[in-house]
């Protein structure tokens, strides 16, 4: 099965620099999904890694180390709209079953 | 533009009443998936298919939900009857299916059991 470990909340700064961490323990390996969402509202999409290493889109990067069942969300020059939760998600198969972690809650300050 | 859309965005309703959630996924995807989410529990996934076809329903109680793919464009969640404890967001979300294809969430249908 899957188990997945997410800080529960977080607080930055306006303009500040902020590092989400994640860790799995899966069976078989299918990729690492971080997705967004405000309160209110529906998780959208932010990144997918498969690979090891940093894969950057403008203000936010994510990183996956496979052998350390660990991941990252950097988020960079913060802005209030990114107050929000950030939810780490693994498929347990091919293209299936999208299992969630509980999700961080973070708060941007100004 | 393409979105998921689900029906109602609110339901309130009484204990034992039967509660029906719909949900149009994006045309052409072939997975669709049904979730819960509640403070105490975050995302729980009830139930997803494949072309129309449930592949994993163990997230769900069986005895009183029940989801369904009438069709390509419809999938439903059922409860019945309903209890106070099943007030939470249902969201449904959509996909290609393949590997690394991202979920495409509806808005959400917020149920509140009293």
């Amino acid at each position: 099965g899957q188990n997945i470990d997410q800080p529960t909340e977080m607080t930055a700064t306006e303009g500040a620099i902020v590092q989400i961490n994640c860790t799995y323990q899966t069976s078989g390996f299918n990729g690492l999904f971080w997705y967004q969402q405000h309160a209110g509202e529906a998780p959208t999409f932010l990144s997918y890694n498969v690979l090891d290493g940093l894969e950057e889109k403008g203000r936010f990067s994510s990183f996956l180390s496979r052998s350390k069942g660990y991941s990252y969300l950097l988020l960079k020059e913060l802005q209030m709209k990114d107050s929000a939760s950030y939810l780490c998600a693994v498929p347990h198969n091919q293209g299936g079953k999208l299992i969630f972690g509980q999700g961080t809650e973070l708060s941007v300050k100004p | 533009d393409a979105r998921v859309t689900q029906t109602p965005r609110h339901k309130v309703t009484e204990m034992g009443q039967e509660v029906t959630m719909r949900c149009q996924p994006i045309l052409g995807h072939n997975t669709v998936f049904w979730y819960r989410q509640t403070m105490m529990q975050g995302l729980e996934l009830l139930a997803y298919f494949r072309n129309r076809a449930p592949l994993d329903d163990s997230g769900m109680p069986k005895d009183r939900f029940s989801a369904e793919m009438p069709d390509a464009t419809l999938a439903t969640l059922k409860i019945q009857p309903s209890e106070p404890r099943d007030s939470a967001v249902y969201f449904c979300a959509s996909g290609w299916g393949g590997l690394g294809s991202e979920a495409f969430f509806g808005q959400g249908t917020r149920l509140t059991v009293v």
